[in-house]
Order: C-alpha cells, then sequence, then structure tokens
C-alpha cells in the first residue's frame, strides 16, 4: 500500500520570502500522480499544483513549484513571494495512474502561517 | 475550471438520526468519489462509484454507509443512526477526481 509523509507538522515563513514545505510518498508502482492541497480554515480542499510521474519537468502554477525527485521519492512544495492568504494546512497527496476508481492517499499535512 | 457542488454547507443532526449529503459532479464525469476528514486529521478515503455501482471502499465504508445516483445529477451519500465520531467534513470529487467539492461540515449533537 502506498504512504505519504510530511514531516513537518508546522511550518512559518515571512510574507515576501519563500518557503518550502517537504513530502514523501513510498510505492512500488511507475506510473502515478503527485498533489498538494490547500486547505484554508474554511476547509475547502483548493487543488494547489499536480504533478504526472512520468514528466520529468516540475510542474509550476504562479508562485508555486515542486521539486519532484522520483528516485529519491521526494515531492515538496516551494512557495515563493509568500502571501497573508497562503496560510492554510497544506496536504501532500499520492494517486494512482492505473484506474479512476483508486483512491487518493493523503499525507498528514503541514500547518503554514505567514508573519506579516 | 467546472465545479463539483456539495450541499448543504454545514449539517447539524441528532445521534441516531439519518443524513443525506449531497454532491453534483462535474457534468460527463463518471467517477465519483466521497472522502471523510475529521477535525485535525487526514482526508481518508470512503467509497467510489462507477457506472451506478460501488467500485472501491474502505473499511469506513460499513453498513452505515450507503452511496447512490438518483438520477442523472446528483451524488448522495447517506449516514444511517448517526454516531458521535461520524461529525467530519465529507468530500465528494468526480472523474480524475482532482477536484474537491467544498465539502460539508456534518455536526452530531
Amino acid at each position: 500500500a502506498q504512504t505519504v509523509t510530511q514531516s513537518q507538522p508546522e511550518m512559518s515563513v515571512q510574507e515576501a520570502e519563500t518557503v518550502t514545505l517537504s513530502c514523501t510518498y513510498d510505492t512500488s508502482e511507475s506510473d502515478y500522480y503527485l498533489f498538494w492541497y490547500k486547505q484554508p480554515p474554511s476547509r475547502q480542499m483548493i487543488l494547489v499544483i499536480r504533478q504526472e510521474a512520468y514528466k520529468q519537468q516540475n510542474a509550476t502554477e504562479n508562485r508555486f513549484s515542486v521539486n519532484f525527485q522520483k528516485a529519491a521519492k521526494s515531492f515538496s512544495l516551494k512557495i515563493s513571494d509568500s502571501q497573508l492568504g497562503d496560510a492554510a494546512m497544506y496536504f501532500c497527496a499520492y494517486r494512482s495512474a492505473y484506474n479512476y476508481g483508486q483512491n487518493f492517499v493523503f499525507g498528514p499535512g503541514t500547518r503554514l502561517s505567514v508573519l506579516p | 475550471e467546472p465545479e463539483v457542488t456539495q450541499t448543504p454547507s454545514h449539517q447539524v443532526t441528532q445521534m441516531g438520526q439519518e443524513v443525506i449529503l449531497r454532491c453534483v459532479p462535474i457534468s460527463n464525469h463518471l467517477y465519483f468519489y466521497w472522502y471523510r476528514q475529521i477535525l485535525g486529521q487526514k482526508v481518508e478515503f470512503l467509497v467510489s462509484f462507477y457506472n451506478n455501482e460501488i467500485s472501491e471502499k474502505s473499511e469506513i465504508f460499513d453498513d452505515q454507509f450507503s452511496v447512490e445516483r438518483p438520477d442523472g445529477s446528483n451524488f448522495t451519500l447517506k449516514i444511517r443512526s448517526t454516531k458521535l465520531e461520524d461529525s467530519a467534513m465529507y468530500f465528494c470529487a468526480s472523474a480524475r477526481g482532482y477536484t474537491f467539492g467544498s465539502g460539508t461540515r456534518l455536526t452530531v449533537v
């Protein structure tokens, strides 16, 4: 079974600075997807960024980028120019690419605080 | 980005009552999913549904739970005889499941 680990329960960053959230995972599959979700106090789950394992190029979405290291099974999220609105819980998630019936496996989350 | 819509946003129910949580997935999607998140904990998979049948379910999804697609658009999760520990956020997702609905906060009192 796949597992996802986020070793940082809490992180903080100064506004306008850069922060990196860590995620590692374990799988025996070769094709899969990795995700970062943001959960603000409203508890809505907002997709931040997605990475397909077969793509070597790291995904980027505006101020959000990932460092995907397939061999190391590592998938970190970098937030540049941090804003107060970035404060939230961030969840890393894994999903097999082999069929749509399979579910997400989520990490325990990292609570990010942004200091003014 | 098309939305997955969930209703109600917040449901308060008495212990022992039945609740139905509703989801309107993105149109033309065929796979549907329900997830649960107890406050302060991680998101847990409940069930996936395809072609009017359960495709996969977790050990959490016992006889207390059921899912159905009563018409062409809604996708429902029914929880019978609710317990205090059923209090959680419940999320629906559809198709590839990248996009989650805004969630229903269920409070059992």
